[in-house]
């Protein structure tokens, strides 16, 4: 069974500094990964995704994420954190497609705080 | 284009009561996925639709939980003698055939009482 370890709970930074956040999967085989954001009261909107290819993907708002196989990591990462960045953000795992869909197993989320 | 929209935004039921939650995916779309947050907690899967039928259905929690989706579009999750556990956020989800890129609603607030 695939799962999603998120460690860290709640991040705290500064407005302008860096930003990883840590994702840790477990899969047999080669994920579909996933980065969501959801702001209060809103849905999941999808940030970015890894599906095969180039480890290093880039996603909307600035966001980047590594695939590292031989650390089953996902890792979120942003040079310049801005406070509109304050939200949860969920790292997500999916078996690919199977019978034309892609189930999705969550982490718990890792809150986000910007200091201004 | 228009999203994934859910309705209602929000629902307040006393418990025992009956519940439908329903989800109009992204047109074109032939998945469609329910899903449940609790407070605190990350989407859990109940059920995927691929076209009318349930393709996994291994998530709804027991028999009180089931889910339609009669024309291959629009879905309802229905939700019979509600408990006060059941208070979540009901997400819907929809993905092309073709893709694996899954695009979520705002979600449906339930709250038993």
């Amino acid at each position: 069974a695939q799962s999603v370890t998120q460690p860290d709970i709640h991040i705290t930074v500064s407005e302008g500094a860096s930003l990883e956040l840590r994702c840790n999967y477990s899969y047999g085989a080669t994920p579909y990964l996933f980065w969501y954001v959801q702001s209060p009261g809103q849905g999941l909107q999808l940030l970015l995704k890894y599906f095969s290819g180039d480890t290093l993907v880039q996603g909307i708002k600035g966001f980047e994420a590594e695939f590292k196989r031989s650390q089953s990591s996902f890792n979120l990462r942003k040079p310049s954190v801005h406070w509109s960045d304050a939200a949860e953000y969920f790292c997500a795992v999916g078996a690919g497609l199977t019978g034309g869909g892609n189930k999705l197993t969550f982490g718990t989320g890792t809150q986000l705080k910007v200091e201004l | 284009g228009a999203g994934v929209s859910q309705t209602p935004s929000n629902k307040v039921t006393e418990k025992g009561k009956y519940v439908e939650l329903r989800c109009d995916p992204i047109s074109g779309h032939t998945a469609l996925y329910w899903y449940r947050q609790s407070l605190g907690q990350g989407p859990e899967f109940l059920i995927y639709f691929q076209g009318t039928g349930a393709a996994d259905d291994s998530g709804l929690p027991n028999d009180r939980f089931f889910a339609v989706r009669p024309e291959g579009s629009v879905s309802t999750l229905k939700i019979q003698r509600t408990e006060r556990g059941d208070s979540a956020v009901y997400l819907c989800a929809s993905s092309p055939y073709s893709g694996n890129t899954i695009y979520f609603g705002e979600g449906s607030w339930l709250t038993v009482v």
